[in-house]
C-alpha cells in the first residue's frame, strides 16, 4: 500500500541554519504530495503542496520539489527561525477510491535554538 | 472565521465508559474525517465521510463509530473505550474534490486518556 517515510527526529538547529527534512514515498499512480506543520497545542496546517512531478511547492521560506525519479519530497529552508519549531509531517494523497485520504509520515520534530 | 471545532480538548475517562468527541465545521465542506496521532506512527485515518449519511472505514476503525446526520457535524463515538485508545484525535474537513489534492482543514485536537 501507499506509505511515507520521513527522517527521524528530533532535529535541533541553531537560528539561521539550513534545514532539510527528508521524505520519500511509495505509491501507485501519481499522488499529490504535501507538507503539514503542527505547532504546539494546535492542529495540522498545510505548509505547501505539489501535485505533479517536478512541481515545487513553497511557502513561508520553505520549499519542496516533487521528484518522481527518486520518489522524494524533501523539505528545505535556507534560514530557520525559533518560530519554526514544530512537528513537520510529509503526506501523500492516496488513490481516489479512498476519498480524500492522506497517508502521513511519522512526523519530524524540529527544535530551533536562539 | 473558517474553522473546524472539536470538543473537548482534553478528556480523561475510564475503561468501558461511553464517550463522544464532537466535531463541527462552518465551511460547508462535504468531506470530513477522523485521525488519531500516536508517537512514531504519524496520523492514521479512523473513519471518513464523503457526504451526509455516507461514512466509511479508514485504516484503524476498530472500537470507533461515527455518524453524519448533518453536513457540519461528524461526531466520533467510543462505545466502550479501552486504554489502547489513549491518543490525540483530530477531525478534518475539505470541500468535495474532483482531484485528490484538496488540502484538509484540521481541528485543534482532542487528547484522550483512558485509564
Amino acid at each position: 500500500g501507499d506509505s511515507v517515510t520521513q527522517m527521524e527526529g528530533p532535529v535541533t538547529l541553531s537560528e539561521e541554519a539550513f534545514l532539510t527534512i527528508n521524505c520519500t514515498y511509495t505509491a501507485t499512480g501519481y499522488p499529490s504530495l504535501f507538507w503539514y506543520v503542527q505547532y504546539p497545542g494546535e492542529g495540522l496546517q498545510l505548509l505547501l503542496k505539489a501535485t505533479k512531478a517536478d512541481d515545487k511547492g513553497s511557502n513561508k521560506g520553505f520549499e519542496a520539489t516533487y521528484r518522481k525519479e527518486t520518489t522524494s519530497f524533501h523539505l528545505e529552508k535556507g534560514s530557520v527561525q525559533v518560530s519554526d519549531s514544530a512537528v513537520y509531517f510529509c503526506a501523500l494523497s492516496g488513490s481516489l477510491e479512498y476519498g480524500n485520504k492522506l497517508v502521513f509520515g511519522a512526523g519530524t520534530i524540529l527544535r530551533v535554538k536562539s | 472565521e473558517a474553522q473546524v471545532t472539536q470538543n473537548p480538548r482534553y478528556l480523561i475517562t475510564v475503561t468501558g465508559k461511553k464517550l463522544t468527541v464532537t466535531c463541527s465545521q462552518n465551511m460547508n465542506h462535504e468531506y470530513m474525517s477522523w485521525y488519531r496521532q500516536d508517537p512514531g506512527l504519524g496520523l492514521r485515518q479512523i473513519y471518513y465521510s464523503m457526504n451526509v449519511e455516507v461514512t466509511d472505514k479508514g485504516d484503524v476503525p476498530e472500537g470507533y463509530k461515527v455518524s453524519r446526520k448533518e453536513k457540519r457535524n461528524f461526531p466520533l463515538i467510543l462505545e466502550s473505550p479501552s486504554p489502547n485508545q489513549t491518543s490525540l484525535y483530530f477531525c478534518a474537513s475539505s470541500p468535495r474534490r474532483t482531484e485528490h489534492n484538496s488540502p484538509l482543514h484540521f481541528g485543534n485536537g482532542t487528547r484522550l486518556t483512558v485509564t
